[in-house]
């Protein structure tokens, strides 16, 4: 079956853009998380959603957003881009309970902030 | 709070010898304990879990750990590391309420010929 699908893989912008990143989970999935990687500070969880409900956000500033549409589809959009948003973005999706049922990542989208 | 150290920020091993990467969590609640790894370029791939029962818990590629609750430890060991296990591998924990991994700062393993 076709894994987490994130698009787009590579993305350049400027400070002060704003910017909005896609993840397509696996067929039947309704969970999705959104986690950030960097160098300095590792994996940072973002969200996660289920059903189209928020369930818990991390530590992030308002500037970070998501959702995720009925057919278990998400974006998060970062607005007022900083230089220290440049990061890879990981997707996640779980059947349900994404630690009780295995996590999925996709490739991830890595943004550079310019 | 949650918190996972993961002791080792790089281990060289050479091929063929066994490994043991280090992974301690700390928390108030009983928690579910996962080993991932991410190779270059990729995104994460589940190792193996532990959620209950047998506190040895054996995963893909010859992947194994064991769960202490005594010591709040969570290693990762295998008897035999190929070049291709050459990949940065993290511990994380969750707390079944919350929805989310708490990672650790990952443990670049670099096999040697």
């Amino acid at each position: 079956k076709a894994g987490v699908t994130q698009t787009p893989r590579y993305l350049i912008k400027t400070r002060g853009q704003q910017v909005t990143l896609s993840c397509s989970p696996i067929s039947g999935h309704r969970s999705v998380s959104w986690y950030q990687q960097t160098p300095g500070q590792g994996l940072q969880f973002l969200f996660e959603y289920f059903s189209e409900t928020q369930r818990n956000k991390g530590n992030f500033p308002g500037r970070f957003s998501g959702r995720q549409f009925s057919n278990s589809r998400s974006e998060m959009n970062v607005s007022t881009l900083e230089l220290g948003d440049s990061a890879l973005y990981l997707c996640a999706s779980s059947l349900d309970n994404p630690y009780t049922t295995e996590a999925f990542f996709g490739q991830g989208t890595r943004l550079t902030v310019v | 709070a949650q918190s996972v150290t993961q002791l080792d920020s790089q281990v060289p091993v050479f091929e063929e010898a066994p490994v043991e990467l280090r992974c301690n969590y700390s928390s108030s609640v009983s928690v579910y304990l996962f080993w991932y790894v991410q190779y270059p370029n990729q995104g994460l791939q589940l190792l193996l879990k532990y959620l209950s029962g047998s506190t040895l818990v054996k995963g893909i590629n010859g992947f194994e750990a064991e769960f202490n609750k005594s010591q709040t430890s969570f290693h990762l060991r295998k008897p035999s590391v190929h070049i291709s296990d050459t990949a940065e591998y993290f511990c994380a924990v969750s707390d079944p309420g919350t929805y989310k991994y708490i990672f650790g700062t990952g443990t670049r393993l670099k096999v040697l010929a």
